[in-house]
């Protein structure tokens, strides 16, 4: 089945310790992306990877890091989380740039709070 | 800064009735429009994309482009209670990272 599979699907952590969030797509995709979504908001481009070693800004990437070391895995790095980064996070694939082909298909989402 | 912008709602529509969601956007230079379902507590699906002016027809799913009008809508015909949800409009820009930008998203509640 073709799937985004992200991990954990929650998680509560304290200010300042170090978290990752695992994203993984088993459809050979090039385009991967994280989103955050807030109320009122909406859904937020983090980062995006093009593909391999290939990574680059979204609108919001304060307090991020993210790595593309295999095709298949984006992983979400927060080095020292903040109350504020408190939200619901979308992973993404699409075969090409998401703008340029039919979207992109999303993770199930992990909600994460921060304490 | 490109913005994508949509009415919260929340839409009521009586079963059986078309429900009309309607999105606008900023960037005249917009080339692909997406509309996402979400249902509450999970992930966003596409339901429909269209690229070009005019009418775009997918089952009980019809999604319109004003390119002039910078304006994209989504109608639902025979609305069920299954399309409750939240219906995000979406749009591509190609140039700085080839990237959707979300609107907020329409609520739609179909009654029975």
């Amino acid at each position: 089945e073709a799937q985004v599979t992200q991990n954990p699907r929650y998680l509560i952590t304290v200010t300042g310790k170090k978290l990752t969030v695992t994203c993984s797509q088993n459809m050979n995709h090039e385009y991967m992306s994280w989103y955050r979504q807030d109320p009122g908001l909406g859904l937020r481009q983090i980062y995006y990877s093009m593909n391999v070693e290939v990574t680059d800004k979204g609108d919001v990437p304060e307090g991020y890091k993210v790595s593309r070391k295999e095709k298949r895995n984006f992983p979400l790095i927060l080095e020292s989380p903040s109350p504020n980064q408190t939200s619901l996070y979308f992973c993404a694939s699409s075969l090409g740039a998401p703008a340029s082909v039919a979207g992109a298909f999303f993770g199930q989402g992990t909600r994460l709070t921060v304490v | 800064q490109k913005e994508v912008e949509q009415n919260s709602g929340p839409l009521s529509v009586p079963e059986g009735a078309i429900a009309s969601l309607n999105c606008t956007y900023s960037d005249r230079g917009s080339q692909s429009f997406f509309w996402y379902r979400q249902y509450s507590g999970k992930s966003p699906e596409l339901i429909m994309f269209i690229y070009s002016n005019g009418d775009k027809e997918d089952g009980r799913f019809t999604a319109q482009l004003n390119k002039a009008s910078q304006y994209v809508s989504l109608l639902i015909r025979d609305s069920q209670p299954s399309d409750s949800a939240t219906y995000l409009c979406a749009v591509g820009f190609t140039g700085g990272g080839n990237k959707l930008t979300f609107g907020t998203g329409t609520q739609l509640k179909v009654e029975l």
